[in-house]
């Protein structure tokens, strides 16, 4: 398997566009986790998936964003106006919840808003 | 939810030994340990599971006190090659989500 895919490896956008991260989890994961990371605030969880379904999305910051995941090999996190204070790299991980399994992470999306 | 990991940074000579530690101030079921490198997604350690167990990993190894909460990664005889942050994550329940601490940055120099 070729692990997590996200796409873009890097943003660039203008304050108020909007802004669409992709995940792609490893065939057979159940749980999808969105994290975004900055120096002031680390890794912090945005939402968590099980089989497709939103568990906890108490991390997400704003109604900016939102996230979704319509099948079992695709998510997508959305940030709609983008500001500033956006700017991070958020990372996508899936695990098989059997209870004592690890996350695998993705390479991660850079973005910054101008 | 989120655990709190001490000390915030490291500096280490090779060879020397360090602990990091991560505590909880709810009861959990297990903890994981990753490894970031700069510019790279964090690495799977190792995770421990309720029940006080000891795991190791070539020369790092960590262990989970359930009564206190809290787990601590040994790393001995440390190698330039275990510089990096190095993050906590902690589950409530089985198959629940996974919340990291601040991380610690351990920086190993010859």
């Amino acid at each position: 398997d070729a692990g997590v895919i996200q796409s873009p490896r890097h943003e660039v956008t203008e304050m108020g566009q909007e802004v669409t991260l992709r995940c792609k989890p490893i065939s057979g994961h159940n749980s999808l986790f969105w994290y975004r990371q900055t120096m002031m605030r680390g890794l912090e969880l945005l939402i968590y998936f099980n089989n497709n379904v939103p568990i906890d999305d108490s991390g997400m910051p704003e109604d900016r964003f939102s996230a979704k995941m319509p099948n079992a090999s695709f998510s997508t996190l959305k940030i709609q106006p983008s500001e500033p204070r956006d700017s991070a790299v958020y990372f996508c991980a899936s695990s098989f919840r059997s209870g004592d399994t690890e996350a695998f992470f993705g390479q991660g999306t850079r973005l910054t808003v101008v | 939810q989120q655990p709190v990991q001490s000390p915030q940074a490291v500096i280490l000579r090779e060879g020397e030994d360090a602990v990091i530690n991560c505590s909880s101030s709810k009861a959990l079921y297990s903890v994981h340990w990753y490894r970031q490198k700069h510019g790279e997604a964090p690495v799977f350690l190792m995770i421990l599971l309720k029940g006080g167990e000891q795991k190791g990993h070539e020369k790092i190894s960590a262990s989970f006190n359930e009564k206190k909460q809290q787990s601590s990664l040994y790393l001995t005889a440390s190698q330039l090659s275990y510089s990096g942050t190095y993050f906590c994550g902690t589950e409530l329940n089985a198959g629940n989500m996974l919340t990291f601490g601040g991380g610690t940055r351990l920086m190993v120099k010859p």
